[in-house]
């Protein structure tokens, strides 16, 4: 599998800021990364894919102002929540799929917890 | 629409006690089923993936398998330390490569 690391592990912001948050593929070159959102007793939810060198491409009802996603290498995509809200609080997780499109394994991070004030 | 869901959403064993946990599907064409784990405040933790029905995949005390309206993960003989949130996936043929559809989990509690 693919070892993948998030940083950080938990943030506290105030309504209004921005908050940006790494994911980091240790041992496994992306091109393509992946970001989900989880609230409390809620599903995982794909938020967008992270594609290496280009445009990310976003889900439905989720704002790609809102949410900006760079992916400018192989091991590196960061999403920045741009003028948090509350209601952004939430849990964020990054991916990383091994193997072939569509058929491989999907490895996760540990996750960030963000809280906005 | 393609969902999962699964059953029970909370399951409480003792040491020793075999059970097993729910997953029912419906996707336009299957590319792929799913098992983690995912311990509190943690990113899920990567278990089997089935691809057909009639699959098996086992690990230590996990075994998972696959029908073609659901699947099932039995645990055999728990310890606490397999106490944690177990989250069913699928891919489907009409869905983008990193978009696995989720069901809520089934959180296990294994008492000593």
């Amino acid at each position: 599998g693919a070892v993948v690391s998030q940083h950080p592990s938990w943030v506290i912001c105030k309504s209004g800021t921005s908050v940006k948050i790494e994911c980091r593929s240790l041992d496994f070159q992306a091109t393509t990364m992946f970001w989900y959102r989880q609230f409390p007793k809620q599903s995982l939810m794909l938020m967008a894919t992270s594609n290496e060198g280009s445009k990310a491409t976003y889900e439905q009802g989720v704002e790609k102002d809102k949410f900006l996603i760079n992916h400018a290498s192989l091991t590196l995509s960061t999403l920045t929540v741009t003028s948090a809200h509350p209601e952004d609080s939430s849990f964020y997780i990054c991916s990383v799929q091994t193997g072939a499109p569509y058929t491989g394994e999907l490895f996760f991070g540990e996750g960030s917890r963000l809280t906005v004030l | 629409e393609d969902q999962v869901t699964q059953s029970p959403e909370a399951l409480r064993l003792q040491e020793g006690e075999s059970s097993s946990l729910n997953c029912s599907y419906t996707v336009s064409g299957l590319r792929g089923l799913f098992w983690y784990r995912q311990d509190p405040g943690k990113g899920p933790e990567f278990l089997f993936t089935l691809y057909s029905a009639g699959e098996e995949k086992e690990k230590e005390r996990l075994k998972a398998t696959l029908t073609k309206k659901e699947s099932f993960l039995h645990i055999t003989a728990p310890k606490p330390e397999d106490s944690a949130t177990y989250l069913c996936a699928v891919r489907s043929y009409g869905g983008s490569q990193g978009n696995l559809i989720f069901g809520k989990g089934t959180k296990l509690s294994v008492k000593p």
